[in-house]
């Protein structure tokens, strides 16, 4: 079945990095965008940014311009988002999720999201 | 930069009708898409492009969008329907989200 597969939850110190990954099965992982949203223990859903898992571009949130970097492995259909110069604030789940179709639309498969906690 | 509002929480009671709004200007011009989310697990899509339900999600839940409002309806409410609801659009190549509404059945 068409799943996303996000790798195991994170301990970082802040001023540290931390990469995601988000591993597709079940579909052409080339044919659909990955995004990635965060999510804050009881806050909302916050979106990161998009990445075209054929050509490698990307498109971030404006919060996260120079920090944020999201790659991928086409090889093993795997995506990547990598979050720089951590700090308390980013503790939060992290979820990729496949849009529906293609470009600016819903995101119809999630990840189970991994937990990312920032602490000295 | 776009904001989308909800109301904070919904109550319904079980078998009624619940409706959640979400608020931008000019929203009725843009596709809304609705996301159930139950406590630790990730969200699921409940509704897009305003009224367009997946594959596998009950035809309960329905969604429209007009003016500055888009609005999911949840028919015949359920227990297993209480959980957070978030609307989504695109605007500027960015995605947003609204803040999320929690909806207690009663």
């Amino acid at each position: 079945q068409v799943q996303l597969v996000q790798s195991g939850a994170e301990v970082k110190k802040p001023g540290a990095s931390v990469k995601v990954s988000c591993k597709a099965s079940g579909y052409t992982f080339t044919s659909y965008d990955i995004n990635w949203v965060r999510q804050a223990t009881g806050q909302g859903l916050e979106w990161m940014g998009w990445m075209n898992p054929n050509s490698g571009n990307t498109g971030y949130a404006q919060k996260f311009q120079g920090r944020v970097t999201m790659t991928r492995n086409t090889s093993i259909s795997t995506a990547y988002m990598e979050l720089s110069s951590l700090r308390s604030e980013d503790t939060a789940v992290y979820y990729c999720a496949r849009v529906y179709d293609y470009g600016e639309d819903a995101f119809d498969i999630w990840g189970q999201g991994t937990m990312v906690t920032v602490s000295s | 930069s776009y904001e989308l509002t909800q109301p904070l929480s919904v109550s319904v009671a079980l078998g009624q009708t619940a409706r959640i709004t979400c608020g931008g200007n000019n929203i009725g011009s843009k596709n809304v898409h609705w996301y159930q989310q139950k406590p630790g697990q990730a969200p699921v899509l409940v509704i897009y492009r305003d009224s367009n339900r997946p594959s596998g999600i009950p035809e309960r839940f329905s969604g429209s969008n007009s003016g500055n409002t888009a609005t999911l309806t949840i028919s015949r409410a359920q227990a297993g329907d209480e959980a957070d609801y978030y609307c989504q659009v695109w605007d500027s190549s960015t995605s947003k989200f609204g803040g999320g509404t929690k909806l207690t059945v009663l």
